[in-house]
């Protein structure tokens, strides 16, 4: 299976500042169509995972365009920034190119 | 508007078998390449992707799980079932249904509210 570690386990941050997480893959995310298939989700306190970002950095209609996704191969990152009450809860990073799907660990991000 | 709801026991012991629907709504599994997939979270855990079932009725396992798994969909396209086998307390979790478009991309743009499940005698 592929290993998706994603860091930092945590983040503390106030209102308006930016963040930076990361998600490594033990193996190029690469597929046969050429296309890279890594997603990160937000799952809000007490709610389901919602789907944010999509290969790699195509933003979810409705999604802010504080987010943006980047990365390549094995070394993807997502950004936030003026981060803003509404996006506190775990960010999860998901591997959609090989089968069995992985996800990383999460990412909690609460306030300072 | 695409939802989906999952439902359960909510509670059962060890050793039995632990049965899931899915009910859906705002698009249909007939449609080519739709997909739907279960998901579970463990209590403060992360995800694990346990299955999917595609539009051709074409079945998808973790293999890390699959000699307990059946995902079968209904005959109508609005329903999707999962069985698992031989339940114990690592099976206790929030059982998650999504759907995806096209397989294998992991885009599971939707997903339902989930289901506990607690595995306890």
């Amino acid at each position: 299976d592929v290993v998706m570690t994603q860091t930092p386990p945590s983040l503390s941050v106030a209102i308006g500042q930016s963040v930076s997480i990361s998600c490594k893959s033990s193996q190029s995310l690469v597929a046969s169509d050429k296309n890279t298939y890594l997603n990160w989700l937000l799952q809000s306190p007490g709610r389901s995972p919602k789907r944010l970002i999509y290969q790699v950095s195509k933003l979810d209609s409705g999604v802010p365009d504080r987010f943006s996704g980047s990365g390549s191969e094995k070394d993807f990152t997502l950004k936030i920034s003026r981060v803003e009450a509404e996006d506190l809860g775990v960010y999860y990073c998901l591997q959609g190119t090989h089968l069995p799907y992985t996800f990383g660990a999460g990412t909690k991000l609460e306030l300072k | 508007q695409v939802t989906l709801k999952e439902s359960g026991p909510g509670m059962l012991q060890p050793s039995k078998t632990l049965s899931l629907t899915c009910s859906f709504s705002g698009f249909s599994l007939s449609t080519s390449g739709m997909v739907v997939s279960w998901i579970r979270q463990p209590s403060g855990k992360s995800l694990e992707w346990l299955a999917a079932i595609d539009w051709d009725g074409d079945k998808y396992y973790n293999p890390s799980l699959k000699s307990r798994l059946t995902v079968s969909k209904d005959t109508s396209n609005t329903q999707v079932f999962l069985k698992i086998t031989s339940v114990d307390i690592a099976d206790t979790a929030t059982y998650y249904c999504a759907r995806e478009i096209v397989m294998p991309t992991g885009d599971l743009d939707y997903w339902g509210q989930g289901v506990m499940v607690t595995v306890s005698s």
